[in-house]
């Protein structure tokens, strides 16, 4: 069973405007989650962050949400480039930090 | 960006041949993870390494065994390819921070694209 769904295989937005990209979690352990971006043939990289004692965590043009009494967390873009184009991975972890699980990925279209 | 490679980069087997996978780090760093990506399953844990000879089970461990007898070299060892082990190998490392437990992000490698005919 998957701990961590990502339940839009898709996402088309226009450039400019703001991107949501939605995770939904079911361990209750999970207490630290994670944001990846994946570009075709190259790993993913790192974008970032939150640990279950905050419920929101910003960096630039994206901030990370966390609702923990629904077990979902959020990636929100502002504003959406094109080069913001590309597979959007969420990861969970609980406080061993040993064992990751990740969604399936939600591929990102941000329109010129 | 973080110093890791992974060789071969592309590979093709044939069935029941054994195949390894090399993960080389520059970072120094104690933690090291071999994943597996597939459509519809995301990226899955293997094996993951927490130091020298430190080495424990992930999600999806069945058919394949690792070695780290250096802090820079994590093995990814297909004793017996199958079929089912076609896929897109990614090697990552842990952060500074996570020694210290401040933060869990990772750092992935190139990948190696295996498949097995």
């Amino acid at each position: 069973d998957q701990q961590v769904k990502q339940n839009s295989p898709s996402l088309s937005v226009q450039e400019g405007r703001i991107s949501i990209l939605n995770c939904d979690y079911t361990n209750s352990m999970f207490d630290y989650f994670l944001w990846y971006k994946k570009y075709p043939a190259e790993g993913p990289t790192f974008l970032i962050s939150i640990s279950s004692i905050k419920d929101k965590n910003e960096d630039g043009r994206f901030t990370v949400f966390l609702n923990k009494s629904a077990k979902h967390l959020s990636l929100h873009i502002v504003p959406s480039q094109p080069g913001d184009s590309a597979v959007y991975f969420c990861a969970a972890t609980s406080n061993t930090g040993n064992q990751f699980y990740f969604g399936t990925g939600t591929s990102l279209t941000v329109i010129p | 960006d973080a110093g890791i490679t992974q060789s071969p980069r592309h590979k093709v087997t044939e069935t029941g041949t054994p195949v390894t996978l090399r993960c080389h780090q520059t970072e120094n760093h104690r933690y090291m993870y071999w994943y597996r990506q597939d459509p519809g399953h995301g990226l899955r844990l293997i094996h993951y390494s927490y130091g020298v000879k430190d080495t424990d089970k992930g999600e999806v461990s069945d058919g394949y065994s690792v070695s780290r007898s250096k802090t820079e070299d994590f093995l990814l060892t297909l004793e017996s390819a199958t079929s089912s082990q076609t896929s897109v190998y990614f090697c990552a490392i842990s952060g500074p921070d996570r020694e210290r437990g401040k933060s869990y992000e990772q750092y992935f490698g190139p990948g190696t694209r295996l498949t097995v005919t």
